[in-house]
């Protein structure tokens, strides 16, 4: 029972660099989500899908990409990574909007 | 705009002893409310929600929260803490028509011997 798996679970970048992030949920969920989480901050809305092939802005989308080919992944993109975006990055997964979200471990990105 | 504020951003209390965690929102539309626990270096774990009905939720844990619609406030309590409940505590709001949920800044709990 996998629930929300996330890849790599850490990550050290240098500045200019690019990488993927992947998440894959097993709860054939409708919606996906994709957070960072700074220090003081809370839980900050990336990019969000509401379906396969959809995409959407959430409170801070600058830097980043985001990409839904298949319902069970959701991929965050950095294609040139900056200090400010190191970060805890979690990946969440619901059935609806309302409903609960179930969240991965987690990703810890440092970028120097 | 909508908004979680969560005023206190640590709370100290004895092992045993009653905890109360708040939650304030401004949200134009009924929302549905909810309170997650991080333990350190995990995900976030739902602990209740309220989206209608009885304002007097029960979750897991334990734990329990009030919807008062007069006060904008949705309170997480519990009667009597263990050192287990050391984590921090995230509220959120959502509405009907919105496709995602905004987190508060969260409070992390410390826990007395």
């Amino acid at each position: 029972n996998a629930g929300v798996t996330q890849t790599p679970k850490f990550r050290v970048l240098k500045t200019g660099q690019s990488m993927t992030l992947l998440c894959a949920q097993d709860m054939n969920h409708e919606y996906m989500y994709w957070y960072r989480q700074d220090p003081g901050m809370g839980l900050r809305l990336i990019h969000y899908s509401v379906g396969e092939g959809t995409t959407a802005k959430g409170e801070v989308p600058d830097g980043y990409n985001v990409s839904r080919l298949k319902k069970q992944n959701f991929l965050l993109g950095l294609e040139s990574a900056a200090p400010s975006q190191t970060s805890v990055y979690f990946c969440a997964s619901s059935q609806a909007a309302k409903n609960i979200q179930y969240f991965g471990a987690g990703t810890r990105l440092s970028v120097l | 705009a909508q908004s979680v504020t969560q005023p206190d951003i640590h709370i100290t209390v004895s092992e045993g002893a009653s905890l109360e965690l708040r939650c304030n929102y401004s949200y134009g539309a009924t929302p549905y409310l909810f309170w997650y626990v991080q333990s350190p270096g995990q995900g976030l774990q739902l602990l209740l929600k309220y989206f209608s009905g009885d304002t007097l939720v029960q979750g897991i844990k334990g734990f329990e929260a009030e919807f008062k619609r007069s006060q904008s406030s949705f309170n997480l309590r519990k009667p009597s803490v263990h050192w287990s409940d050391a984590a921090e505590y995230f509220c959120a709001v959502g509405a009907l028509r919105d496709d995602k949920i905004i987190f508060g800044k969260g409070t992390r709990l410390h826990i007395l011997p």
